[in-house]
């Protein structure tokens, strides 16, 4: 089975400055999605960025970017310009193709500080 | 842009009473799917539903779940008899056709079983 693993519980991060969240995965398989979901302390889960496992350009989405690093089942997301706003908890998910449910790590809280 | 809804955003129900967690999945998505989140935990998986029925299901969902979609439009989850370990927050999320398309989480509905 599928396994993913956030290392850092509790993350801090001051205004305007960078952090990258860390995420590691268990998979035999080489066809695959992973994602990054933020849940602020209102519970939503919304999603803030993903990855195809066959491409090699790692995404990005304005201030938010990953590092995917396949042979290693590496997947990190560096958040650039933190904000007040990007306090959450973030999820790293992982899914393989197909209708297939998203397993999630335990996440890690994000603080910013002002 | 379209969402997911669920409803009640929060609901108390008595032990052993039955509940019902609605959730409107955005309207061209194919995929359906219920995820819980017992506080301070990691998010779940609880059953996928495709093509009026159910695609895969966790070992969480038990007897006491059943899932629905009554009318084309709702995604229904039923607890028949609650117990205390059932308190948790529910997630409903739906995709869109196409292997790589991401789920989109509703904003959860929070049971709490007194």
């Amino acid at each position: 089975a599928q396994t993913v693993t956030q290392s850092q519980p509790e993350m801090s991060v001051q205004e305007a400055e960078t952090v990258t969240l860390s995420c590691t995965y268990d998979t035999s398989e080489s066809d695959y999605y992973l994602f990054w979901y933020k849940q602020p302390p209102s519970r939503q889960m919304i999603l803030v960025i993903r990855q195809e496992a066959y491409k090699q350009q790692n995404a990005t989405e304005n201030r938010f970017s990953v590092n995917f690093q396949k042979a290693a089942k590496s997947f990190s997301l560096k958040i650039s310009d933190s904000q007040l706003g990007d306090a959450a908890m973030y999820f790293c998910a992982y899914r393989n193709s197909g209708n297939t449910p998203l397993v999630f790590g335990k996440g890690t809280r994000l603080s910013v500080i002002a | 842009e379209p969402e997911v809804t669920q409803t009640p955003s929060h609901q108390v129900t008595q032990m052993g009473q039955e509940v019902i967690l609605r959730c409107v999945p955005i309207s061209n998505h194919l995929y359906f799917y219920w995820y819980r989140q017992i506080l301070g935990q990691k998010v779940e998986f609880l059953v996928s539903f495709y093509n009026n029925e159910i695609s895969e299901k966790s070992e969480i969902f038990d007897d006491q779940f059943s899932v629905e979609r009554p009318d084309g439009s709702n995604f229904t989850l039923k607890i028949r008899s609650t117990k205390l370990e059932d308190s948790a927050m529910y997630f409903c999320a739906s995709r869109g056709p196409g292997t790589g398309q991401p789920q989109h989480f509703g904003d959860g509905t929070r049971l709490s079983i007194l």
